[in-house]
């Protein structure tokens, strides 16, 4: 069974500083979604990762993805207020089952204060 | 784009009503999925179709959970009867192939279903 783990799952940064979201998965997968879900609100896409070694970027946020250790990071560079959310990884399920069925981590609620 | 359209938004009813939640896919995806989220949970993904089709429905908690996709614009999730536990925000998400390249679930606004 395909387990998704997030770390930490509380974060506490002040505005300037970088910090990086863990997400580790405990079987094979060849893809890794990361979403930002503000209170009260949907899930919205961030990235799609899609192989070993991928990395993307968007603002002040960058994803890379490590097929071989099982683990995905998001990188937060010179955090700001708008980043306050809730971050989720997601493994796509295919190779440990059901096709098209994505795990989720338990989420990394981020806090940024002045 | 019209993006996934969940309705209604807000469900409050009381415990052994029969509760209905509904779900627009975007249009030409082929993937459909439910989800309910709550503090103690998380995010668990209840049932998924494909064209239409149930695929897997092992995360639906019981019996008195049941989900249809009679076409490929609609979707229900029902539960009769409804219990307290039941009380949780249900997300509708829609995608085209997974493995088609790039392409991320869609998520709706969700359902935020109270059973008292």
């Amino acid at each position: 069974e395909l387990k998704v783990e997030q770390n930490p799952l509380f974060l506490s940064m002040q505005e300037g500083k970088n910090y990086t979201i863990y997400c580790n998965y405990s079987t094979t997968s060849d893809r890794l979604y990361w979403y930002r879900q503000d209170p009260g609100k949907s899930l919205e896409s961030l990235f799609v990762l899609l192989s070993n070694g991928a990395v993307k970027q968007e603002g002040r946020l960058m994803a890379s993805l490590d097929t071989k250790a099982r683990l995905s990071t998001l990188h937060i560079t010179a955090a700001v207020h708008d980043l306050s959310a809730t971050y989720f990884c997601a493994v796509d399920a295919f190779y440990g089952g059901s096709q098209g069925n994505l795990i989720f981590g338990k989420g990394t609620k981020l806090s940024v204060k002045p | 784009d019209a993006g996934v359209i969940q309705s209604p938004r807000h469900e409050v009813t009381e415990m052994g009503q029969e509760v209905t939640l509904r779900c627009k896919p975007i249009s030409g995806h082929d993937y459909l999925f439910w989800y309910r989220q709550t503090m103690m949970r998380g995010l668990e993904l209840l049932i998924y179709f494909n064209n239409n089709v149930p695929i897997d429905d092992s995360g639906m908690p019981e019996d008195r959970f049941s989900a249809k996709m009679p076409n490929a614009s609609f979707s229900t999730l029902k539960i009769q009867p409804s219990e307290p536990r039941d009380s949780a925000v249900y997300f509708c998400a829609s995608s085209l192939s997974p493995h088609s390249l790039n392409q991320p679930q869609h998520f709706g606004d969700g359902t935020r279903l109270s059973i008292l």
